[in-house]
This record gives structure tokens, C-alpha cells and sequence, in this order.
């Protein structure tokens, strides 16, 4: 079955770049998602279609997705950034989430 | 805009069957995907199901067996059914609209927790 693969956790300062990757076989090939889950709060998507950003979502973030990863990147980042991170891609019918990466902003 | 809501109880006991209802406002949901996702305490999300509007059903391949997810356009409501359910299906449970097919959820429901104990 297709898997996909996040780092457990990432940390950064404020105002700093963040990076979180999400690895899986030609993942490329794929559209990615990313959500974000503050705690106590349902997820809520800040990117689709690998780098297209819903209304709403604030410019900082940004995404990209070639060969094996995809990439949610925070330019800036801000306190309220600190959150879990999950990213979703599908697998013919199948929708696969990766198992999420707790980002700390300090 | 659309919104979602879950409604089920929130405690179930072990070997019976889980019911949830998620109820959709602010459109009609004779349009789009629709879908039930889970979180168990301190785990990542697991997809469970999606249903077309027009009934067509898709479901993770490791809860198949156990699965039932079904739709009523005439209460703007979608369903899940979770049979035989045990200690490991405790977890918040949450419906989402999905766009089409490989696309993404949004908006998601506030989630209802369920606990499966005696």
C-alpha cells in the first residue's frame, strides 16, 4: 500500500523559514495537500494541488512537489504557525495522509 | 458557506455497531464528496470513506469489511456505520466535503469523539 512519510517533528524561530517534507513513491506524479491542526481545532487546508493556496491562507505559505517529496514551506514564520501539519495525496481511490509533523515555532 | 456538523453518540460499546450523522448547511449536498476521516487520541488522521451525492461509495481499504457510509439528499445529510468496533476505534471523528475525486477536504467538521469501552 502507498505510504507517506513526514518528519515527527520541525522546529524554527520566529521569522524564520520552515520547512516540512512529505515523502512517497513518485509523489511527483501526485497532487499534494497540506493541513494545518492547531491543538483542539479541526485541520484545516493550507495548501492543494501541491501549490495553491485557498483564500484565506496567508501568503507565507507555500508549497512545491517534484520526484519523491513535496514540500509545505512557512516564509516568516509567526507564533500562531505552531500547530501539526499533515499532508494527503491519493492513491488511485485511495486517500493516504502522511503521519503529520508537529511544528514548534520558538 | 457550507458548513458540517457531527451528531452521534459518544460512547459505544465494544462489538457494536458506531453511528454518525454529519449534517451539512449552507448548501445543498446534491453536489461534491463526501467524507468521514478519524483521529484517534494523540495519532495522525485516517481517511474511512467518501460518497458521491448520487450514492457512489469508496472506502479504506483496512476498515472495508466493516464500513457503511450512505447519504440522504432529502435531509442534507451523510452517514457512517463502523461495525464490531473495539477499544482501537476510539478516537474524534470528523466529516469533510471533498471537491471531486483527488482533490482536498475543506471544510472539515468540528469532530465528535467517540469512546468504545463497557
Amino acid at each position: 500500500s502507498y505510504e507517506l512519510s513526514q518528519p515527527p517533528s520541525v522546529s524554527v524561530s520566529p521569522g524564520q523559514t520552515a520547512s516540512i517534507t512529505c515523502s512517497g513513491d513518485k509523489l511527483g506524479d501526485k497532487y499534494a495537500s497540506w493541513y494545518q491542526q492547531r491543538p483542539g481545532q479541526s485541520p484545516v487546508v493550507v495548501i492543494y494541488h501541491d501549490s495553491k493556496r485557498p483564500s484565506g491562507i496567508p501568503e507565507r505559505f507555500s508549497g512545491s512537489n517534484s520526484g519523491n517529496t513535496a514540500t509545505l514551506t512557512i516564509s516568516g514564520t509567526q507564533a500562531m504557525d505552531e500547530a501539526d501539519y499533515y499532508c494527503q495525496a491519493w492513491d488511485s481511490s485511495t486517500v493516504i495522509f502522511g503521519g503529520g509533523t508537529k511544528l514548534t515555532v520558538l | 458557506q457550507v458548513q458540517l456538523q457531527e451528531s452521534g453518540p459518544g460512547l459505544v460499546k465494544p462489538s457494536e455497531t458506531l453511528s454518525l450523522t454529519c449534517t451539512v448547511s449552507g448548501g445543498s449536498i446534491n453536489t461534491y464528496y463526501w467524507s468521514w476521516i478519524r483521529q484517534p487520541p494523540g495519532k495522525g488522521l485516517e481517511w474511512i470513506a467518501f460518497i458521491s451525492y448520487s450514492g457512489s461509495t469508496y472506502y479504506n481499504p483496512s476498515l472495508n469489511s466493516r464500513v457503511t457510509i450512505s447519504v440522504d439528499t432529502s435531509k442534507n445529510q451523510f452517514s457512517l456505520k463502523l461495525s464490531s468496533v473495539t477499544a482501537a476505534d476510539t478516537a474524534v471523528y470528523y466529516c469533510a466535503r471533498l471537491v471531486a475525486v483527488t482533490s482536498w477536504f475543506d471544510p472539515w467538521g468540528q469532530g465528535t469523539r467517540v469512546t468504545v469501552s463497557s
